[in-house]
């Protein structure tokens, strides 16, 4: 168990429809990113919070959003789905407000998009 | 435009030999390299890191060399075991230029297959 929780664990959906993911940093970490892992893809960079404030964008579509509670808990919302949305959704946690030492990976949501 | 690259998408080896995975990267404002192993239905974990000030680092059975001329590192797994059996990232940042706001770049993996 790395402590970083993400739910759900698996969601399956119809195009067109919106869902919302959930992550639970490790206890202390202020910072939290979401990557995307389609097949055969390494793992792209979406979003970085720290302590609530959005920190860096990367290559995140308009139909996609994050925000980060005041507990440090976020959701990635993704609206609008198409089949190719289809993908392992990762979240990462770190103390600092910086990601250039690396952080801890939950096990993912798996999205699959009907 | 792929800034970090792992150019063999699988590697098999025969257990108790050397695994070698190999990364090149592009952009020479990295300055701090990562590996990252993946069990499948698990997160990527931290394996091992290297800054570009060094061009080796050592943990047990894991070596990361770092070639900053050629832009290449490589992981050297000795020996390998069945355990070793994953998915391995090589991912890469700028921690001394300050663009780490934006994380790590990672490369797409090497699935890594020990024989018994």
């Amino acid at each position: 168990d790395s402590g970083v929780t993400q739910t759900p664990k698996h969601l399956i959906t119809a195009t067109g429809q919106r869902v919302t993911l959930r992550c639970s940093p490790r206890s202390g970490d202020l910072s939290v990113y979401w990557y995307q892992q389609s097949l055969d893809q390494g793992l792209q960079f979406l979003i970085h919070y720290y302590n609530g404030e959005e920190r860096a964008k990367g290559n995140i579509l308009e139909r996609f959003s994050a925000q980060q509670f005041p507990d440090l808990h976020s959701e990635l919302n993704l609206s609008s789905l198409e089949l190719g949305d289809s993908a392992l959704y990762f979240c990462a946690s770190s103390v600092a407000r910086q990601g250039s030492y690396g952080y801890t990976f939950g096990s993912g949501t798996r999205l699959t998009v009907v | 435009d792929q800034q970090v690259k792992q150019n063999s998408p699988s590697l098999s080896v025969q257990e108790g030999r050397i695994s070698i995975l190999n990364c090149d990267y592009t952009n020479s404002m990295f300055d701090y390299f990562l590996w990252y192993k993946k069990y499948p239905a698990e997160g990527p974990t931290f394996l091992i890191s290297i800054s570009s000030i060094k061009d080796k680092n050592e943990d047990g059975r894991f070596t990361v060399f770092l070639n900053k001329s050629a832009k290449h590192l490589s992981l050297h797994i000795v020996p390998s075991q069945p355990g070793d059996s994953a998915v391995y990232f090589c991912a890469a940042s700028e921690v001394y230029s300050g663009g780490g706001a934006d994380g790590l770049t990672f490369g797409k993996g090497t699935h890594l297959i020990i024989q018994p």
